[in-house]
């Protein structure tokens, strides 16, 4: 299976700037989706296709991917910004692959 | 809007058996690719099963491959996850998710999830 790793926590303090990790072998020649999931609720997309940024996300969210690390980046962090971040990946071995998560937490 | 309503969790003890079921408006159903993730409490999220948007494949995690059965029926916009074999560690919390292809498969749109407990 392909594995992906995230950093289990990362820590910021408001207006900030949270930079969160995942870790895959040659993870830049994939594709790479971010989820946002705060406590009791349901994941939503915040980034998917490395970079692309859904209607309703605000622009202080970016992404990018290359070599072996893709990179979610929240500017000018906010409180409400405080969650859960999975990234995914799809790969024609395992098929859907999962990051273990990141909590963020807003200082 | 799209809307994903799960439904089928519950209480079930080792060995026993479940039916999930997503019933899905506000789109296309036919026309996309459907799938279910999981979360164990206080865990991270875990890909169950995929099914194509024309039931033509169904792609399965090892860990329920065998003993989880996905399908869908286009003309109520459903999706069913029928669960046997339960064992302690498929308890979570079940999503419904929307899988739309374009290059690479991810889970745009989710449901708000139902809880299943595996458990004597």
């Amino acid at each position: 299976s392909y594995v992906l790793t995230q950093p289990p926590s990362v820590s910021v303090a408001p207006g900030k700037t949270a930079t969160i990790t995942c870790g895959g072998e040659n993870i830049g020649r994939k594709n790479v989706h971010w989820y946002q999931q705060k406590p009791g609720q349901a994941p939503v997309v915040a980034i998917s296709y490395d970079s692309g940024r859904p209607s309703g996300i605000p622009e202080r969210f970016s992404g990018s991917n290359s070599g072996n690390t893709a990179t979610l980046t929240i500017s000018r962090v906010e409180a409400g910004d405080e969650a859960d971040y999975y990234c995914q990946v799809w790969d024609t071995g395992s098929f859907v692959s999962f990051g273990g998560g990141t909590k963020l937490t807003v200082l | 809007e799209v809307q994903l309503l799960e439904s089928g969790g519950g209480l079930v003890q080792p060995g026993g058996s479940l039916r999930l079921s997503c019933a899905a408006s506000g789109f296309t159903f036919s026309n996309y690719v459907m799938s279910w993730v999981r979360q164990a409490p206080g865990k991270g999220l875990e890909w169950v099963s995929t099914i194509a948007d024309s039931a033509g494949f169904t792609f399965y995690a090892e860990s329920v491959r065998g003993r989880f059965t996905l399908s869908r029926d286009n003309s109520k916009n459903t999706l069913s996850l029928q669960m046997n074999s339960l064992r302690a560690e498929d308890t979570a919390v079940y999503y419904c998710a929307r899988t739309p292809y374009s290059g690479s498969y991810h889970f745009d749109s989710w449901g708000q999830g139902t809880l299943v407990i595996v458990s004597s």
